[in-house]
C-alpha cells in the first residue's frame, strides 16, 4: 500500500536547523510531488511547499522563503525538508503528503505520520 | 492568499445525528475544495476532493456540496468513529490554505 514514513521527533534550540525525512513506498516515488505541511497544537494545518522528486523543482510558501529547503534522494525514495533559523513559533508537527492532481483537482493523499519538532532553549 | 473560514468551530452531536459543516472562502474557489478528517495524534486523512468526490473507501454517509465561496460537508448519520476534527482546504490557487477546523464531539 502507498505509505509515507517520517523520521522521529526532534528538539532544537532557537537559531538551529532541523531536517525531517519522509520515505515513500508502494508507488513510483518520482511520479508524484511531495508536499510539506505543518500543524501547531490546536491550529489548522499550514502548507509549506512542494517538491517534484523527478526534477528536484520546488515551490515554497512565501512565509518560508529563505528558511526552507526541500530535497530528495531518489535512490532511497526519500524526501527531506530542512528549516533553518528556528524560533519558538516553529514548534509544530511536520507532515509530508503526496500531492495528487487529476484533471486539475489537486489534493493531499496520503500523509506521513508526522514528526514533532520542538524549539526550546 | 485565500482565507478559509469554517463554521462552527465545534459542535456536539449524538450518534445518528445529521451534521453539516460549512467552509467559506475569501474569494470564489469554484469546486476546488478538499475535506480531511483528523483524529487526535494522527495525520489528516482525505475524505472528499473536488468539493463532492468521495475518496474510494470513504463511507457514503459523507457528502460534500457547493461551489464558489460557500461549501459544505455533511455526515448524514453520525457514527462513533466520526467524532474527530474536520478541515477544509482550497486547491484553487497556491499557497494551498486550510480552515481552522471543526471539532465534532459527542453530546
Amino acid at each position: 500500500q502507498v505509505q509515507l514514513v517520517q523520521s522521529g521527533a526532534e528538539v532544537k534550540k532557537p537559531g538551529a536547523s532541523v531536517k525531517v525525512s519522509c520515505k515513500a513506498s508502494g508507488y513510483s516515488f518520482i511520479s508524484y510531488d511531495i508536499n510539506w505541511v505543518r500543524q501547531a497544537t490546536g491550529q489548522g494545518p499550514e502548507w509549506m511547499g512542494w517538491m517534484n522528486p523527478n526534477s528536484g523543482d520546488t515551490g515554497y510558501a512565501q512565509k518560508f522563503q529563505g528558511r526552507v529547503t526541500m530535497t530528495r534522494n531518489i535512490s532511497i525514495s526519500t524526501a527531506y525538508v530542512e528549516l533553518s533559523s528556528l524560533r519558538s513559533e516553529d514548534t509544530a508537527v511536520y507532515y509530508c503528503a503526496r500531492g495528487q492532481s487529476d484533471n486539475g483537482w489537486f489534493r493531499l493523499d496520503p500523509w506521513g505520520q508526522g514528526t514533532p519538532v520542538t524549539v526550546s532553549s | 492568499d485565500i482565507q478559509m473560514t469554517q463554521s462552527p468551530a465545534s459542535l456536539s452531536a449524538s450518534v445518528g445525528d445529521r451534521v453539516t459543516i460549512t467552509c467559506r472562502a475569501s474569494q470564489s474557489i469554484s469546486s476546488y475544495l478538499n475535506w480531511y478528517q483528523q483524529k487526535p495524534g494522527k495525520a489528516p486523512k482525505l475524505l472528499i476532493y473536488a468539493a463532492s468526490s468521495l475518496l474510494s473507501g470513504v463511507p457514503s454517509r459523507f457528502s460534500g456540496r457547493g461551489s464558489g465561496t460557500d461549501l459544505t460537508l455533511t455526515i448524514s448519520s453520525l457514527q462513533p468513529e466520526d467524532f474527530a476534527t474536520y478541515y477544509c482546504q482550497q486547491s484553487y490557487s497556491s499557497p494551498w490554505t486550510f480552515g481552522q477546523g471543526t471539532k465534532v464531539e459527542l453530546k
